[in-house]
């Protein structure tokens, strides 16, 4: 099994302009999860979807950030317009079942807002 | 917010030696985990011990769970250099919207000197 695969593995980008990262969970996985990691706040959930619908987004900082999940393999979590408070290590994590038992998660974006 | 609490944040210990980490959380949960953080990487899970259990054993890793002073510690026995990392407990709560959920702690660094 390939794992959780996340691209980019770094994005630098300048204040303003659009990010997108990508995930594709592990497949048979029907619950996916994005999250956010930084040295002040920790590991934060932003979002989770369980069978490509999204269930809680009450940890999405704002309106700036979006993410959707088309089908069972790939997700997007969208920022736009991106600010330097953005910066963080971001992670998506799949399960197999909508009750958080193990997550696999993926190797990480570290996102770099300049 | 953050549920689980790692205590030490950091441990230096000599190879060979065992390395205790512990977990406090605030409210009734369904189960905790423990996750393994190498630097620059995405978090492994490590081992998961259910409310109803007192202690569990994975190779050389041993979990504790007190629901009673809602605390968990993992001893890690025979520490390896490889064993260098960040650990992370993180618990589902027992009811609620929120039952999917991981919450995380900050994690304590683990530093295995050779």
């Amino acid at each position: 099994d390939a794992g959780v695969i996340q691209s980019p593995r770094h994005e630098v980008t300048e204040m303003g302009q659009e990010v997108t990262l990508r995930c594709k969970p592990i497949s048979g996985h029907n619950s996916l999860f994005w999250y956010r990691q930084t040295m002040m706040r920790g590991l934060e959930l932003l979002i989770y979807f369980n069978n490509n619908v999204p269930i809680d987004d009450s940890g999405m900082p704002e309106d700036r950030f979006s993410a959707k999940m088309p089908n069972a393999s790939f997700s997007t979590l969208k920022i736009q317009p991106s600010e330097p408070r953005d910066s963080a290590v971001y992670f998506c994590a799949s399960t197999r079942t909508s009750v958080a038992y193990e997550q696999y998660f993926g190797p990480g974006t570290r996102l770099t807002v300049t | 917010s953050q549920q689980g609490e790692e205590d030490p944040q950091a441990l230096s210990i000599q190879e060979g030696e065992n390395a205790t980490m512990n977990c406090s959380y605030k409210t009734s949960i369904n189960n905790l985990q423990w996750y393994r953080q190498n630097s620059g990487r995405g978090l492994v899970h490590l081992i998961l011990i259910r409310s109803n259990e007192r202690e569990k054993h994975s190779g050389r890793l041993r979990v504790t769970l007190d629901t009673s002073k809602k605390s968990s510690s993992l001893l890690i026995t025979a520490s390896r250099a490889a064993d260098t990392a960040s650990y992370f407990c993180a618990t589902v709560p027992s009811t609620g919207a929120g039952s999917y959920q991981l919450t995380f702690g900050k994690g304590t660094k683990l530093s295995v000197i050779p």
